[in-house]
């Protein structure tokens, strides 16, 4: 299976602090998103990253929230003023195959805001 | 609304035994559903998908079954093993390359 590697694999941030989580695709990865998953629930959509800019995005997606692609490699999440509630596992994934929708997904940055 | 749901959120099976994880949809512009398992502290990781145009797929040890009348998604798991311990997701996808996903079942495989 195609690796998407996110770091850290862990972050503790105090509440209202910023924090941003990379993630490194595969080179040759069509479209990138971000999920995240609150403990015990379902894996629930953020973001949609297409073109080197945001395709769609969710009502989780608000101002706090920004991607970028910065170097043409890393796609990087960052929240500006992370929230008691912020505190999830983030997963990063990203399609490879032209037409397809297939994701394939990173092993994720667990974000604990204390 | 739109919604993916399992009927089931825990699945205990003995080892050897055929699993049968089950899903229902509620959208009918959903054209291409896929199953993942996630096992603890990883990310989801793709076992199986089937196109609308289908009512099957088989893949190794695993079958999806699609029944568009009833809005309906199962995935076997054949002679289940200890490995096949995890949460098991669907979800779906219209041609909006944004897949939704159910709530999980998790599957524990007793010795």
């Amino acid at each position: 299976e195609p690796e998407v590697t996110q770091t850290p694999s862990h972050q503790v941030t105090q509440m209202g602090q910023e924090v941003i989580l990379r993630c490194v695709p595969i080179s040759n990865h069509l479209y990138f998103y971000w999920y995240r998953q609150i403990l015990g629930q379902k894996v629930e959509f953020l973001v949609s990253f297409y073109n080197n800019e945001i395709s769609e995005k969710s009502e989780i997606f608000d101002d706090q929230f920004s991607v970028e692609r910065p170097d043409g490699s890393n796609f990087t999440l960052k929240i500006r003023s992370t929230k008691l509630e912020d505190s999830a596992m983030y997963f990063c994934a990203g399609i490879i195959e032209q037409g397809s929708e297939k994701l394939f997904f990173g092993s994720g940055t667990q974000l604990s805001v204390l | 609304g739109e919604s993916v749901g399992l009927h089931l959120p825990t699945l205990s099976v003995q080892e050897g035994d055929n699993s049968i994880i089950n899903c229902a949809y509620s959208n009918s512009a959903s054209d291409y559903f896929i199953w993942y398992k996630q096992e603890s502290g990883k990310g989801p990781q793709f076992i199986i998908d089937i196109r609308s145009n289908m009512d099957k797929r088989q893949g190794q040890r695993v079958t999806v079954l699609l029944n568009k009348t009833v809005k309906h998604l199962s995935l076997q798991i054949a002679a289940t093993q200890p490995g096949d311990s995890a949460v098991y997701f669907c979800a779906e996808t219209g041609n909006d390359y944004k897949l939704s996903f159910g709530a999980g079942t998790t599957v524990t495989v007793r010795a």
